[in-house]
């Protein structure tokens, strides 16, 4: 089935620790989102990429770092810089054509221990 | 800069009963409009999408409004069921990157 996966879907980071939360999709979409959620806040955009090598910050970049190597993945690693990184994150995606819909993946967990 | 707000922030009514959520935006310039739904602890779904030229869309139970010149969208749900239970959100594209301005959603409770 297509859809976007996202993993691990819960992850503890110890402070001053990197972390890399996975996103695949085997959509064929050109677009990619990292968003970030927190309780009672809209989803706030962290990084997209529009075309393979290619990415551009969104909102709350600071402290996050992302690749587009391939179409499918879109890794984004959360550094130790990024002070208060306990949220729910979540990786979206889109085919690249007027008004087509953005796909979301389950989720991943974030907890700073 | 486009905000978006959606109010109330939580709603309960029993099952049964027709409910409209609101989602209102400040910039009329909008590509279109989406409605999600999220579940706890899950990624959103797509309920429905409006382009900028459309008034309204209907799915189901389902059926979304908009009024750019008021700055407004409605998702009406009829007939609602416990199932329908869940955050709902709204969300605009402001540019060809699309990225969306989202609201901080309607938690709606229905209740047995």
């Amino acid at each position: 089935d297509g859809g976007i996966t996202q993993s691990p879907k819960y992850l503890f980071r110890k402070e001053g620790q990197n972390v890399t939360l996975s996103c695949e999709q085997n959509l064929n979409h050109d677009a990619m989102y990292w968003y970030r959620q927190d309780p009672g806040q809209g989803l706030r955009l962290i990084y997209y990429s529009q075309i393979v090598n290619d990415f551009q910050k969104g909102d709350i970049a600071e402290g996050y770092s992302v690749s587009r190597e391939k179409k499918e993945s879109f890794p984004l690693t959360v550094t130790s810089a990024q002070k208060n990184p306990t949220a729910f994150y979540l990786c979206a995606s889109r085919k690249k054509s007027s008004g087509n819909t953005i796909y979301f993946g389950e989720g991943s967990w974030l907890t700073v221990v | 800069k486009q905000e978006v707000t959606q109010i109330p922030a939580a709603l309960s009514v029993p099952e049964g009963e027709n409910l409209v959520l609101n989602c209102s935006f400040t910039d009329s310039a909008i590509y279109n409009l989406q409605w999600f739904r999220q579940d706890p602890g899950k990624g959103l779904t797509s309920l429905l999408l409006i382009q900028s030229s459309q008034r309204e869309q209907t799915s189901g139970r389902l059926n979304a409004s908009l009024d750019k010149s008021s700055g407004r969208s409605t998702l009406y749900i009829a007939a609602s069921q416990p199932g329908d239970s869940a955050t709902y959100l709204c969300a605009a594209p402001m540019d060809s990157n699309y990225q969306l301005i989202w609201g901080a959603g309607t938690k709606l409770i229905i209740k047995p």
